[in-house]
């Protein structure tokens, strides 16, 4: 398996700039999840899916911020418009979430997008 | 959700043991404990994790206090392909729904030559 496919690796953008960044989750996974990581913050959840539907969103800092995941295999996080403090590193990840399965659900992580607004 | 308490930063000598801590007094008896590790540049990867029990796999050992309060990552030898970001989580399955996990930051290790 490929693992989990983010695009761009890196995007420098202006700001004001609509930025749209993209995932593919491993095949056969139901849960995506959106991550950004700062120097100050860590890595902070921003929003995860599961079986393609939004479950919680209380991550995503403001409007400017939406994700949508249209089907199993694609997942979106957008940002417009864009601001020199949105300037971070955003994951994504996924994992098969089994109801009763209480010790596995790894999280496999994707290499990420490095993003500058300037 | 049941929060984690980690050191910013721990240094280690190559070749020796290091002993990673994590604090999680308000861990709940769903909770399963997980590290994951972060190497520059990279995304986080799945080390081990346990309930009760210590666990061993052929990349650490973890082993959890009696009362769970704590738990402790043990690299054996630690070499410099293990200087990263170690992140101690938290996982609740008990609700049977959906999950969500929370990183924060992590214990930063390094390892001198």
């Amino acid at each position: 398996d490929a693992g989990v496919i983010q695009s761009p690796r890196h995007e420098v953008t202006e700001m004001g700039q609509e930025v749209t960044l993209r995932c593919k989750p491993i095949s056969g996974h139901n849960s995506l999840f959106w991550y950004r990581q700062t120097m100050m913050r860590g890595l902070e959840l921003l929003i995860y899916f599961n079986n393609n539907v939004p479950i919680d969103d209380s991550g995503m800092p403001e409007d400017r911020f939406s994700a949508k995941m249209p089907n199993a295999s694609f997942s979106t996080l957008k940002i417009q418009p864009s601001e020199p403090r949105d300037s971070a590193v955003y994951f994504c990840a996924s994992s098969f979430h089994f109801r009763d399965r209480g010790a596995g659900n790894t999280i496999y992580f994707g290499e990420g997008s490095w993003l500058t607004v300037v | 959700d049941a929060k984690t308490t980690q050191p910013n930063s721990m240094e280690s000598n190559e070749e020796e043991p290091v002993h990673l801590p994590c604090n999680h007094s308000t861990i709940s008896g769903t909770d399963y404990i997980h590290w994951y590790r972060q190497l520059p540049s990279q995304g986080p990867e799945y080390v081990i994790h346990g309930l009760t029990s210590n666990v061993n796999n052929r990349m650490a050992s973890l082993a959890i206090a009696e009362d769970r309060k704590s738990s402790t990552l043990i690299l054996h030898r630690a070499t410099l392909r293990d200087a990263a970001v170690y992140y101690c989580i938290l996982r609740d399955f008990s609700s049977g729904g959906y999950q969500k996990v929370t990183f924060g930051i992590g214990t930063k290790l390094q390892v001198i030559p």
